[in-house]
């Protein structure tokens, strides 16, 4: 069974960088066959997905946020990881990584959800 | 970017009851891309459906999706009381950002 969980600070100072890491437990990320996501809601709000990485290390930002985020891989750990730049209060949210199948041609939707973790935006 | 529309906002109906959960795309949804999930308070989104109409592992079959083009449905055949919760329609796949409708709140009328 796969399992995900995000880990990283919940409380970050504005301007500051948001920083999370994704474990993935159950499965290789290395594998290939997936493209791993980070998805975050905003308190009492709808769902806003950041972008996703495949285990290769191709990425798909959000236009809304590319100019901020970064995605990572590490295969050797089985994590992959975001890191937002320039954060605001408007970044305060729970923040999931997540799971979907890719065949090669195309996505399917995620699957497998971490439980999520809430960052706070706050000096 | 696809805007996903969801109505009703919120739906009261009784355990037992059928009911139906509408999404509307601001363009075509290409090859079918158009999922559907629940959330329950403090839980990450559970997939329910993808590609329109396959229910994903473990979903009871009183979950059904359907729909093409701009207009699809959830439906939930005999609602158990577990099934009140927050379901999203999300389009993926096709035309990215991968986008969410702003849920529709099914609760215990």
């Amino acid at each position: 069974q796969v399992q995900l969980q995000e880990s990283g600070p919940g409380l970050v100072k504005p301007s500051q960088t948001l920083s999370l890491t994704c474990t993935v437990s159950g499965g290789s990320i290395s594998s290939g066959g997936y493209y791993w996501s980070w998805i975050r809601q905003h308190p009492g709000k709808g769902l806003e997905c950041i972008g996703y990485i495949y285990y290769s290390g191709s990425t798909y930002y959000n236009p809304s946020l590319r100019s901020r985020v970064t995605l990572s891989v590490d295969t050797s750990k089985n994590q992959f990881s975001l890191n937002l730049s320039s954060v605001t209060a408007a970044d305060t949210a729970v923040y999931y990584c997540a799971r979907g199948k890719y065949d090669g041609g195309s996505r399917d939707a995620s699957d497998y959800w971490g439980q999520g973790t809430l960052v706070t935006v706050s000096s | 970017e696809i805007v996903l529309t969801q109505s009703p906002g919120t739906l009261s109906l009784s355990p037992g009851e059928r009911a139906t959960l509408s999404c509307r795309a601001s363009q075509s949804v290409s090859n079918n891309y158009l999922a559907w999930y629940q959330q329950k308070p403090g839980q990450a989104p559970r997939l329910l459906i993808s590609g329109i109409s396959s229910r994903a592992t473990g979903i009871p079959d009183r979950f059904s999706g359907s729909g093409s083009g701009t207009d699809f449905t959830l439906t939930i055949s005999r609602l158990e009381p577990e099934d009140f919760a927050v379901y999203y329609c999300q389009q993926y796949g096709s035309s990215p950002p991968d986008t969410f409708g702003q849920g529709t709140t099914l609760e215990i009328k």
